[in-house]
């Protein structure tokens, strides 16, 4: 199993560029969450997902958008990128209970830089 | 979500010798605790969880935690450290809830 797959690991973009951050999981989880990561300030929950058709947002969800079409794939999408949004991008999944009772598998990251 | 708080921004201990990584959390309703940890450029990964049952909780890499109501901690605590567990680590409480925020974590550096 490959567990829970980001790309592209690394995209540079400029000021008012958008661009689809993908993320997909095979161990059939129903959850689903996007996370940003920036120096010193921790993990932010930008959506989550629990189930296909079914988003939700997090603490910081302005300037993002998602789509939960497939169990599987869980693409977070930024429209007009502004350099507030350079971060590390973090998708995660769980199973039945989500995290609040279950451990999240994470992906490797994607590092956007937006300038 | 519930809030927990991690004392310490950097923990320093040597090679071979027991390291703890300190947790409190919040009183209110009933915790859901988590540790994970961070290695550098790398996903976060699971170690270990306490929602109920026994007070200490094994987990991954030799890690363990005590769950303990009096002292409303769950430090994460391993009786010898190795180099290769230099990393980030994050207390989390779910509070039972979908919105799992993580703080900035506690960076534990293990010097040889």
């Amino acid at each position: 199993n490959a567990g829970v797959t980001q790309t592209p690991k690394f995209r540079i973009l400029k000021i008012g560029q958008s661009m689809t951050l993908q993320c997909t999981q095979d161990m059939n989880h129903n959850y689903m969450y996007w996370y940003r990561q920036d120096p010193g300030m921790g993990l932010k929950l930008i959506y989550y997902s629990v189930g296909a058709g079914i988003t939700d947002k997090g603490e910081v969800p302005n300037g993002y958008n998602v789509s939960r079409s497939t169990t599987e794939d869980f693409p977070l999408r930024l429209e007009l990128a502004a350099p507030s949004q350079t971060s590390v991008y973090f998708c995660a999944s769980t199973f039945s209970g989500g995290a609040s009772t279950g451990e999240l598998f994470f992906g490797e990251g994607s590092r956007l830089t937006v300038l | 979500a519930q809030s927990v708080a991690q004392p310490e921004d950097q923990v320093n201990v040597a090679e071979g010798n027991p390291l703890t990584v300190k947790c409190t959390y919040s009183v209110s309703g009933n915790p859901y605790l988590f540790w994970y940890v961070q290695y550098p450029n790398r996903g976060l990964q699971f170690l270990l969880k306490y929602i109920t049952g026994d007070n200490l909780v094994k987990g991954s890499y030799g890690f363990e935690a005590e769950f303990n109501k009096s002292q409303t901690s769950f430090h994460l605590k391993k009786p010898s450290a190795l180099v290769s567990d230099s990393a980030l680590y994050f207390c989390v409480d779910s509070g039972g809830y979908q919105k799992v925020t993580f703080g900035i974590g506690t960076k534990l550096q293990v010097i040889p």
